[in-house]
């Protein structure tokens, strides 16, 4: 059982590149969410998902987009990356609204 | 707008003795709050869960206690160990989102 499998695991980038983190999970979890985490900083919420087709944005929405067209997969797009989006990036999954989040290893990514 | 605020970025405290973590949040009215533990670079490890319709909760040497009221969670770690060293992380959801305080760093002396 793999839980919550995000890859990859390290990456940089140019300014202006674009990029896609993946994010799968197997756990049939309905919820999946992005965070971003600063050094030193706690999570901040960048979109999440509450089954296939759905999606929203969380606190820190801009510069980023997702999808989810299966229960599994939910990836996270940077279209044009900016220093600011240096970050660890950690995905997580959750049966439902009300219960505990498994969270994946983290995409450590910087824009250079 | 929502604001969750951890009492402090670091604690450090002596082997055996009880850790005491503060999260306090305004402008929210979560349905749950959680706990995790996070070690440096990895993901953040669930601990415990409780709802808004409960006041204490209660697992192994961990305590935690959830006042809407005051909207403040007090987490607790009895006779704790160097082990318990690491980032604790409050979270708090409406069905929907999951948001997280910036976390207090852990540390117990031998």
């Amino acid at each position: 059982n793999a839980g919550v499998t995000q890859t990859p695991k390290f990456r940089i980038l140019k300014i202006g590149q674009s990029m896609t983190l993946q994010c799968t999970q197997d756990m049939n979890h309905n919820y999946m969410y992005w965070y971003r985490q600063d050094p030193g900083m706690g999570l901040k919420l960048i979109y999440y998902s509450v089954g296939a087709g759905i999606t929203d944005k969380g606190e820190v929405p801009n510069g980023y987009n997702v999808s989810r067209s299966t229960t599994e997969d939910f990836p996270l797009r940077l279209e044009l990356a900016a220093p600011s989006q240096t970050s660890v990036y950690f995905c997580a999954s959750s049966y439902s609204g009300v219960t505990e989040a498994f969270f994946g290893q983290g995409t450590r990514l910087t824009v250079v | 707008s929502q604001k969750i605020e951890q009492n402090s970025e670091a604690l450090n405290i002596q082997e055996g003795k009880t850790a005491t973590l503060t999260c306090n949040y305004t402008n929210y009215s979560p349905a749950y709050l959680q706990w995790y533990r996070q070690d440096p670079g990895r993901g953040p490890v669930f601990l415990l869960l409780i709802r808004e319709n409960e006041k204490e909760k209660r697992k192994e040497r961990l305590k935690v206690t959830f006042d809407t009221t005051l909207k403040q969670s007090l987490f607790h770690i009895t006779a704790s160990q160097p082990a318990d060293s690491a980032t604790y992380l409050c979270a708090l959801g409406d069905n929907n989102d999951m948001r997280f305080g910036a976390g207090t760093r852990l540390t117990v002396k031998p």
